[in-house]
């Protein structure tokens, strides 16, 4: 089955705990994107890549880092989790940045304490 | 840098009636996509229905179809014969047609209109 893969779905931990969000794509597509979904904001960008090696950064980067070693796999990783950056997170991949519909990993709901 | 905006946070209907969520955006480009997408209490972010902005016709899927009016940059979703399993947080999102250059991907997503089905 075509999916995105995130794990953990729901994740609990103190500030300034490093911890890493892992994203899995099964389409071969060659974008993949992370957002945070906050009450009233709705999504927002965090990071993006285009391919294999290729990042950069959405709307909101400050405090996330990312990495992209293999076509299939984009984990987020918060090197210092704090209390702005508890959301819900979502992971995204394409076939092509624009001419291709988003499919979205089923989220995860982050807790910093 | 393009806008979209839902001007109703939350919306109310009677099963198997008709209701229409509203979505204006900005932008300058000529050439674009818009999409909604569907967010029930599981989170799944679910696409809904999916327009070009050269295509003239209106996009339908079963019971979800847009009226998209390019002039006044308007793109609503109506839900027909409305269901229970339709209750959810609803999304407008906007993604740029130009792939040239650097950038990204150039979805911007309004704040959502939480629609709610009475039984």
């Amino acid at each position: 089955e075509a999916q995105v893969t995130q794990n953990p779905r729901y994740l609990i931990t103190v500030t300034g705990k490093k911890l890493t969000v892992t994203c899995s794509q099964n389409m071969n597509h060659e974008y993949m994107s992370w957002y945070r979904q906050d009450p009233g904001l709705g999504l927002r960008q965090i990071y993006y890549s285009m391919n294999v090696e290729v990042t950069d950064k959405g709307d909101v980067p400050e405090g996330y880092k990312v990495s992209r070693k293999e076509k299939r796999n984009f984990p987020l990783i918060l090197e210092s989790p704090s209390p702005n950056q508890t959301s819900l997170y979502f992971c995204a991949s394409s076939f092509s940045p624009k001419r291709s519909p988003l499919h979205f990993g089923n989220g995860t709901r982050l807790t910093v304490t | 840098a393009q806008t979209v905006t839902q001007s109703q946070p939350e919306m109310s209907v009677q099963e198997a009636e008709t209701v229409t969520l509203s979505c204006t955006y900005d932008t300058s480009e000529s050439d674009y996509y818009l999409f909604w997408y569907k967010q029930p209490p599981s989170r799944q972010m679910i696409l809904v229905i999916r327009q070009e902005a050269y295509k003239q016709q209106n996009a339908t899927e079963n019971r979800f179809s847009v009226n998209f009016q390019k002039a006044a940059k308007s793109f609503s979703l109506k839900i027909s014969d409305s269901q229970l399993g339709d209750a959810a947080m609803y999304f407008c999102a906007y993604r740029s047609h130009d792939d040239s250059g650097g950038g990204a991907d150039g979805l911007t997503f309004g704040k959502g209109t939480h629609l709610i089905i009475q039984p």
